[in-house]
C-alpha cells in the first residue's frame, strides 16, 4: 500500500508566525507533489506542487522537497487566521494518480 | 479559466432514488475524476476518465454510474444509495491523463449527498 502520512494535528500557530506542514511518502516512484488547502465544508483549493529537490516559493507559501528523505514540507510565512484550514498533501505517481495524507489542521490565532 | 463546476451544491435522496451529479468544466482538460469524501477524511478515488473513456474504476459499487458525454462534462448517475453513501462528491480535472511534472488536478466546489 502506497502511503502518504501527515500529522493530523492540529497546529497551532500565533499570527505572524511560520507555520512548518510536513509530510512523508512511502513510494519512491512518486513523481510530483501537490498541497491543497480545504477550508471546512469546502473542496481542496491547490496552492503549490514541487518536483524537483529543493524549495520553491510563491508569495507566502514554499514548498520543499528532499526524494531521498521522502520528505516533503509546506511553511507559510506571517501566518494569519485565514490560513486555518486543513492541508492535505498528495503524491502524484508514475500512473497519473494522487495518493492523498490524511491532512494536517491548522489553526493560526489572532 | 481554471474553474471546475458542479451541480447541484446539496442533495438529499431517498434509499429508492434515481440521480445524477454534473461536472463541467472548459479549460480543454482531458482527465476528469470523481472523488468521494467524509468528514475529517481525504479525498477517495472513485473514477478517472482519460480522453472521454474510463480508465480507472476503484471497485466502486455499481450503485454509482459514471458516464462523459464528451470532453467537457462528467456526470455520476446515483441509484439504490445507501446511507452510508452520504458523502461529499468531488469532480476534479487535470491538463493531461498520461501524466507529465505538471498535471495539476482542479477540484470542483462538490456536491454534498446525503442519503435518507
Amino acid at each position: 500500500q502506497k502511503e502518504v502520512e501527515q500529522n493530523s494535528g492540529p497546529l497551532s500557530v500565533p499570527e505572524g508566525a511560520i507555520a512548518s506542514l510536513n509530510c512523508t511518502y512511502s513510494d519512491r516512484g512518486s513523481q510530483s507533489f501537490f498541497w491543497y488547502r480545504q477550508y471546512s465544508g469546502k473542496s481542496p483549493e491547490l496552492i503549490m506542487f514541487i518536483y524537483s529537490n529543493g524549495d520553491k516559493e510563491d508569495g507566502r507559501f514554499t514548498a520543499q522537497l528532499n526524494k531521498a528523505s521522502q520528505y516533503v514540507s509546506l511553511l507559510i510565512r506571517d501566518s494569519q487566521p485565514s490560513d486555518s484550514a486543513t492541508y492535505l498533501c498528495a503524491a502524484r505517481n508514475a500512473g497519473n494518480m494522487l495518493t492523498f495524507g490524511g491532512g494536517t489542521r491548522l489553526m493560526v490565532k489572532p | 479559466d481554471t474553474e471546475v463546476t458542479q451541480t447541484p451544491k446539496h442533495l438529499v435522496m431517498g434509499m429508492t432514488n434515481k440521480k445524477s451529479l454534473k461536472c463541467e468544466q472548459h479549460m480543454g482538460h482531458r482527465a476528469m475524476y470523481w472523488y468521494k469524501q467524509k468528514a475529517k477524511k481525504p479525498p477517495e478515488l472513485m473514477f478517472v476518465y482519460s480522453y472521454e473513456k474510463l480508465s480507472i474504476n476503484e471497485s466502486v459499487p455499481s450503485r454509482f454510474s459514471p458516464e462523459c458525454p464528451n470532453s467537457s462534462l462528467l456526470n455520476l448517475h446515483l441509484h439504490a444509495l445507501q446511507p452510508e453513501d452520504s458523502a461529499l462528491y468531488l469532480c476534479a480535472s487535470s491538463q493531461d491523463p498520461s501524466g507529465g511534472s505538471y498535471n495539476e488536478q482542479f477540484f470542483g466546489p462538490g456536491t454534498r449527498l446525503t442519503v435518507l
